[in-house]
């Protein structure tokens, strides 16, 4: 079975500091990695994913990831932090090894990141 | 523009009424899902479909039924017998590579009166 765990429900950090959300999975097989943003009362926005090849992905709004496979783990981070980062974001993983239904996404609780001015 | 639309943003249950809740997807994708969202319980799969007219269960099935009689439309239907109705429930759609990031619609939030 695959899974996904947020280890902090809530991050702050100062406007213009790097930020860092953390992620750690587990699956069977060579994981699908994704990370999202929500902003209140919204669906949730792709922001980035991983695949296979190079440890550090690029993705939207100045975000990338670092993919760590012996630490499981899946970290997102910015150089500089805004204040309209301030949201909830969530870490996803996909095994496509569990068979019947392996397009399934699991999805950690969500870090609330918030952005003090 | 393509994307996925849920409908209405808000909806208010009362006691043993049957709801429904819509989901329209113009990506052309295979694959649609339906997630319930509840405060620091990240999301939890309630149905999917990967193919017109079939769908699984997921986690979270009871009190919930679905159907998918075309493509670009997954309705999700919140019954009497879902005793806690009331989260943010989300829709969403891929395209059924393993590669594929899901697209989310903006969410209806279910009430009871």
């Amino acid at each position: 079975a695959q899974s996904v765990a947020q280890p902090e429900d809530q991050v702050n950090v100062a406007e213009g500091n790097p930020l860092t959300v953390k992620c750690t999975y587990s699956v069977s097989g060579n994981p699908y990695l994704f990370w999202y943003v929500q902003y209140p009362n919204r669906g949730l926005q792709f922001l980035l994913k991983y695949i296979t090849g190079d440890n550090l992905v690029k993705g939207s709004y100045g975000f990338e990831a670092e993919f760590n496979k012996s630490q499981t783990s899946f970290h997102l981070k910015k150089p500089s932090a805004l204040v309209s980062d301030s949201a909830l974001y969530f870490c996803a993983v996909r095994d496509p090894y569990s068979g019947a239904g392996s397009y399934q996404l699991t999805f950690g609780k969500g870090t609330k990141l918030s952005v003090i001015p | 523009d393509g994307g996925i639309t849920q409908s209405p943003k808000y909806l208010f249950r009362k006691e043993g009424q049957n709801v429904t809740l819509s989901c329209e997807q113009n990506l052309n994708h295979d694959a649609m899902y339906w997630y319930r969202q509840d405060p620091g319980q990240g999301l939890r799969l309630i149905y999917y479909s990967q193919i017109v007219n079939d769908f699984q269960k997921g986690d979270i099935a009871e009190g919930y039924s679905v159907s998918r009689e075309k493509k670009e439309s997954f309705p999700l239907t919140v019954t009497s017998a879902q005793k806690n109705p009331t989260a943010f429930y989300l829709c969403a759609s891929d395209g059924l590579g393993e590669n594929q990031p899901q697209h989310f619609g903006d969410g209806t939030r279910l009430s009871i009166l």
